[in-house]
C-alpha cells in the first residue's frame, strides 16, 4: 500500500546500545521529518531532510543521526541510547499544497524503550 | 516557553454533545494553523487549516476559526460520536526560510463516553 510506515513499531533496548528505527514513503515527497512526542509535550522536531543527501537539525538533535541516501527512506539512529530517548518517535513526509503551504503526513509511530 | 498552547488538557463529553477545543499561539509571523487528529497509537491526521486570511474552515463535525488579531484558534466539535475520542494537536507554521517548520501545541485529550 502506498502511504508511510515505521519499523519496528515497538523497540525495547538497553542504555548505551546503538537502535534505528526506519520511515518509508511511497509518494517521492520531497521533504520527510523525524520528531519525537513526550507525555506533556508537543511533538518535537529532531532533524528533517529537503532531499535525498540533504539533512538539518531539528528542535533537539542531540543524540541523534540520520541519513537519506534513497527519497523514500529517512532513518534515524541512536547512536548510544539514554533512558531520557525513551518516547514515541514519528516519521513524516511532506507534500506542498495549492496555495503554498505544506501538508505533513505521518507514520504510525515507533514506542522506543530504553532500559 | 512553548509558542503553542491549548487548553483544555483533557476533556470529558457525552456522546452526542458539542465541545470546544482552544489555542493560542504567538508564532509570529504567522502563516498558517492546523488542527490534527490523533488517534491513540496512531500518527497525527489533519482535520484542517487556516492560514491568516481565512477566520472559518469546516471538516464535517469539526470547524475551526481563527483569529490572526488575538492569535487565538477554536475546534468545535458537533455531535460528538465515540470515534471523535482522541488527541486533538493544534500546530502553527511560521514564515521562514524553511516553509515546513511547524510549531505544535501539547494537545487536547477528548474522550466522548455513551
Amino acid at each position: 500500500d502506498a502511504g508511510i510506515t515505521q519499523s519496528p513499531r515497538y523497540k525495547i533496548t538497553e542504555t548505551g546500545r546503538q537502535v534505528t528505527l526506519m520511515c518509508h514513503q511511497t509518494w517521492s515527497h520531497s521533504y520527510m521529518f523525524w520528531y519525537r512526542q513526550d507525555l506533556g509535550h508537543g511533538l518535537r522536531l529532531i532533524y528533517y531532510s529537503a532531499a535525498a543527501d540533504i539533512t538539518d537539525k531539528g528542535e533537539v538533535p542531540d543524540g541523534y543521526v540520520v541519513s537519506r541516501s534513497k527519497t523514500e527512506n529517512f532513518p534515524l539512529t541512536l547512536e548510544s541510547a539514554t533512558r531520557s530517548q525513551t518516547s514515541v518517535y514519528f516519521c513524516a513526509s511532506s507534500a506542498r499544497l495549492a496555495g503554498g503551504s505544506y501538508e505533513q503526513y505521518f507514520g504510525p509511530g515507533t514506542r522506543l524503550t530504553v532500559t | 516557553k512553548n509558542q503553542v498552547e491549548q487548553s483544555p488538557q483533557s476533556l470529558i463529553i457525552l456522546e452526542g454533545k458539542n465541545c470546544t477545543l482552544q489555542c493560542n499561539y504567538t508564532v509570529s509571523p504567522f502563516s498558517n494553523l492546523r488542527w490534527y487528529k490523533q488517534d491513540t497509537g496512531r500518527g497525527p491526521v489533519s482535520l484542517t487549516i487556516m492560514t491568516f486570511s481565512e477566520n472559518t474552515k469546516s471538516n464535517g463535525r469539526y470547524t475551526a476559526t481563527l483569529d490572526a488579531d488575538t492569535k487565538q484558534s477554536s475546534l468545535h466539535i458537533t455531535a460528538s460520536q465515540l470515534s471523535d475520542s482522541a488527541s486533538y494537536i493544534c500546530v502553527v507554521s511560521g514564515i521562514g526560510v524553511n516553509n515546513n517548520d511547524m510549531r505544535f501545541g501539547a494537545g487536547t485529550r477528548l474522550t466522548v463516553k455513551p
